[in-house]
């Protein structure tokens, strides 16, 4: 049962728009959420995050939004540069802080110059 | 400051082989994770240690052992490899003022 779900495999954009990739999850007991990019044969590097006391976290061209009723939350790229082409991943966890990460499938976004 | 190391980068096993992957890290983290990435599956928990001498199993913990004798180092083992162990495995250590995960650049595992 996959607890936190990113229904699309890819997503392609050209430079300069914005980019959107969503993540939905199931378990109400989430109340921490990340976004981790990753470039093919290097590890996930953390991106951003929120708390589920907020519904909006912004820094610089990236901006995570959570809708906790609907439990979705997406992340924005605006403007995209063909450097954000990766994979993306959305993560979950119980508590702030904990290692304990339950991940999305993990979404390519391609930038197109 | 090296960060979150990973030896091999890259290893072909036999069925029934047993191997360790190595991970260290530099910064004095107590909390370090193993986690593996399928094609469609995104990254899955497998052991996780809070500190020195204590380890805890994550969602799909089979097949794999760990220790956790020093700060550094979190070896995972796979006493008898399978084909369904054939993945890319990642370590990680959690600090900072945010709880960030940091992550090596992984071992690729592939058993025949």
């Amino acid at each position: 049962d996959q607890q936190v779900k990113q229904n699309s495999p890819s997503l392609s954009v050209q430079e300069g728009r914005i980019s959107i990739l969503n993540c939905d999850y199931t378990n109400s007991m989430f109340d921490y959420f990340l976004w981790y990019k990753k470039y093919p044969a290097e590890g996930p590097t953390f991106l951003i995050s929120i708390s589920s006391i907020k519904d909006k976290n912004e820094d610089g061209r990236f901006t995570v939004f959570l809708n906790k009723s609907a439990k979705h939350l997406s992340l924005h790229i605006v403007p995209s540069q063909p450097g954000d082409s990766a994979v993306y991943f959305c993560a979950a966890s119980a508590l702030a802080g904990s290692g304990k990460l339950i991940f999305g499938q993990g979404t390519t976004l391609q930038v197109k110059p | 400051n090296a960060g979150v190391t990973q030896t091999p980068k890259f290893q072909v096993l036999k069925t029934g082989q047993s191997m360790t992957l190595q991970c260290a890290q530099d910064m004095n983290h107590e909390y370090m994770s193993w986690y593996r990435q399928d094609p469609g599956m995104g990254l899955r928990l497998i052991h996780y240690s809070v500190g020195a001498g204590i380890t805890d199993q994550g969602e799909v913990p089979n097949g794999y052992n760990v220790s956790r004798s020093t700060t550094e180092d979190f070896p995972l083992r796979l006493l008898s490899a399978a084909p369904s162990q054939t993945s890319v495995y990642f370590c990680a250590s959690l600090g900072g003022s945010g709880g960030t995960q940091y992550f090596g650049p992984g071992t690729r595992l592939l058993v025949l």
